[in-house]
């Protein structure tokens, strides 16, 4: 079994159109995160919800509004679709209060957006 | 603020060299360390860890010691192999608690040659 499962894998869109990414962890992880990597590699955080609250929140636009319906699931919502936000982005989990706080990735969803 | 400083790559080896990957970072208190390593087209995965100073994290023939008289935490190999041919990302992270945050190094690509 995935341990953190995105879906989809891919998605190709038309700027100004609204798009979801689904992330789910079946390891019983407490807190999820949404990364965002560029085309240079470049990895950033941008939410982190911990029991279903919200804890990070860096620096993004407010067209980018994640959900978590449970402690299992973090879904992120694009409104407006822009050109810059073409980039992989990663869903990840962990337990919180952990030494160490290992994060668990999942494997991304490539977005382009045309 | 916290951040992570590594060297740029690539870094093109022949197969069985020595891998060096530095990693220096800057941060109050005293942070996790940690080496992901992201194989192409995948998610991260966590390579190696260290919780406190002296600790030496080792996976797969990977090390990498925390030093915090020169906050380093330098990522070695002593014979690579094509199949570690990767984006190695150092990153930092705080011990636990619910605010766990990691802040990423920009990332190294290793390109092994046989």
């Amino acid at each position: 079994d995935t341990a953190v499962s995105q879906t989809p894998k891919y998605l190709v869109t038309q700027m100004g159109n609204d798009k979801s990414i689904k992330c789910e962890q079946n390891l019983g992880h407490d807190t999820m995160y949404w990364y965002k990597q560029d085309s240079k590699k470049f990895l950033k955080i941008m939410f982190s919800y911990n029991n279903k609250e919200l804890i990070i929140n860096e620096t993004v636009p407010n067209r980018f509004s994640p959900k978590s319906p449970d402690k299992a699931h973090l879904n992120l919502h694009i409104n407006s679709l822009e050109l810059g936000d073409s980039a992989v982005y990663f869903c990840a989990s962990s337990h919180s209060g952990t030494s160490g706080n290992i994060q668990y990735f999942g494997a991304g969803t490539r977005l382009s957006v045309l | 603020g916290d951040s992570v400083t590594q060297m740029e790559g690539p870094v093109t080896l022949s197969e069985e060299a020595f891998l060096t990957i530095n990693c220096t970072y800057t941060a109050t208190g005293y942070p996790s360390l940690f080496w992901y390593v992201q194989y192409p087209g995948e998610g991260l995965q966590l390579l190696l860890k260290a919780t406190k100073a002296d600790d030496k994290g080792s996976n797969k023939g990977f090390e990498a010691t925390y030093r915090k008289e020169t906050t380093s935490f330098h990522l070695e190999k002593g014979s690579v192999q094509v199949s570690d041919s990767a984006v190695y990302f150092c990153a930092l992270g705080p011990r636990g608690g619910a605010t766990n945050k990691l802040i990423f190094g920009t990332g190294t690509l290793l390109a092994v040659q046989p």
